[in-house]
């Protein structure tokens, strides 16, 4: 079963501009994860934020949550087109820490 | 520093047949996992293992088994391959130590089965 879901599924937009990703999720939680996946690759880790915070940033990377309503969100500001890729968000499983349950995935294309 | 790398990269198997992917990795991580990804989803738990000699079924254990003889590796084997394990499939590894476990993800395995 899928603890993260993300929304949208794909997301198309011109280089400069910002995308935004969202992600839901159903049980408690310790800490989120944020991957990328460029085609044909494994996932990278990007970002991670625990449930005591509630928004965090990496270069152009912020990502925030907010436990009561299980939802994260990804931004990417002043996109480029190396950015096309898959994202996915990872909360850590109910019966361990260690273990990741990943979202299905949102699709970003960015255009030059 | 290689990382996690997968051995082979791409294979081909008929029904039935059988076949190990390797996973290997030079971080001196405890915790090795191996993921199945099908199209327009995420990732999803096949086995993984907490150290040498151990592991444990995740989300989608049937018709594959591992193995954890050194602390470096984790095999998967199909012992009779079907058309629905036509996959990607993604090593990690992770350290032990304080979560949260950040992974790191091998470069993928993809396998037909026809």
């Amino acid at each position: 079963s899928q603890q993260g879901e993300e929304d949208p599924q794909a997301l198309s937009i011109q280089e400069g501009e910002n995308a935004t990703m969202n992600c839901s999720y159903k049980t408690s939680i310790n800490n989120l994860q944020w991957y990328r996946q460029n085609s044909g690759r494994g996932l990278v880790h990007l970002i991670l934020i625990r449930s005591n915070e509630r928004e965090k940033h990496s270069g152009r990377l912020r990502v925030t949550l907010d436990t009561s309503k299980k939802s994260s969100s990804l931004l990417i500001t002043a996109s480029r087109a190396a950015d096309t890729a898959s994202y996915f968000c990872a909360t850590d499983a109910p019966d361990s820490s260690y273990k990741l349950i990943f979202g299905s995935g949102t699709r970003l294309l960015v255009r030059p | 520093n290689a990382g996690v790398t997968q051995t082979p990269k791409f294979r081909v198997l008929k029904t039935g047949q059988s076949m190990t992917l390797l996973c290997a990795q030079d971080m001196n991580h405890e915790y090795m996992y191996w993921y199945r990804q099908d199209p327009g989803m995420g990732l999803r738990l096949i086995h993984y293992s907490v150290g040498e000699g151990t592991t444990a079924k995740g989300e989608v254990p049937d018709g594959y088994n591992v193995s954890r003889l050194k602390k470096q590796n984790f095999l998967l084997g199909l012992e009779s391959a079907a058309p629905s394990q036509t996959s990607v499939y993604f090593c990690a590894s992770s350290y032990i130590g304080q979560p949260p476990y950040e992974q790191y993800f091998g470069p993928g395995t993809r396998l037909t089965v026809t």
